[in-house]
């Protein structure tokens, strides 16, 4: 049974460029998470989307960020002009569809954006 | 703001046991306390949770206290591979945002 599954592990980008992170929950969840954690610093919440839909993007930036779990396909988060600032390892989690608020997330091995 | 406080590091023997404490003094009744830990930048891995009896399973004991507001994560024989951030945190039941703290470093010794 496949963990939650994200890519690219690793993405470099220059300044302006867009970067597209890739995140498959694991089998079975329809609960997918994003965190973003920055060097030395614990995991910071920035949305959970259930299938087709944003339940909560209270700690997504108001611009340039903006995340999607289509109905087929994996969930997107797209950073649009990126600056250097947005270098982080960005970190995907999913929870079971059946009572996704009240069990554990499982987590994915993450991304590590590098803006240049 | 995360609604826990850990000591920074910690280093523990090998085959010894690991115990971490947590202060969440300002706990409300329906907040579950849930430990993970994160590997060399890994994604974090689940531990164990629990609301307000000890609970034990295959990787640790969670000891929380009367007045909950305190808790200890207990590594029964600490391995090299136990080397992580661990993250203590405090949940609400039927919620989904996890807010994780700086953590404690422990590193186990050989």
């Amino acid at each position: 049974n496949a963990g939650v599954m994200q890519n690219p592990r690793h993405l470099v980008r220059r300044r302006g460029q867009e970067a597209r992170l890739r995140c498959s929950p694991m089998k079975g969840h329809s609960h997918v998470y994003w965190y973003r954690q920055l060097p030395e610093e614990g995991l910071k919440f920035m949305v959970y989307l259930q299938k087709e839909n944003i339940i909560d993007e209270s700690g997504m930036p108001k611009e340039r960020f903006s995340a999607e779990f289509p109905k087929e396909g994996p969930s997107i988060l797209r950073i649009q002009q990126v600056v250097r600032g947005d270098s982080a390892a960005y970190f995907c989690a999913s929870s079971p569809s059946t009572s996704g608020t009240d069990n554990e997330q499982f987590f994915g091995p993450g991304t590590r954006l590098t803006v240049l | 703001d995360a609604k826990t406080t850990q000591p920074t590091s910690m280093d523990c023997a090998e085959g010894r046991a690991a115990n971490l404490p947590c202060n969440h003094s300002t706990i409300s009744g329906n907040e579950y306390v849930y430990w993970y830990r994160q590997i060399h930048s890994q994604g974090p891995q689940y531990i164990i949770h629990g609301l307000k009896n000890n609970e034990t399973n295959e990787m640790a004991s969670l000891i929380i206290t009367e007045d909950r507001k305190s808790s200890t994560l207990i590594l029964p024989h600490a391995t090299l591979r136990d080397t992580a951030v661990y993250y203590c945190i405090v949940r609400v039941k039927g919620t989904y945002k996890y807010i994780f703290g700086t953590g404690t470093r422990l590193k186990v010794l050989a």
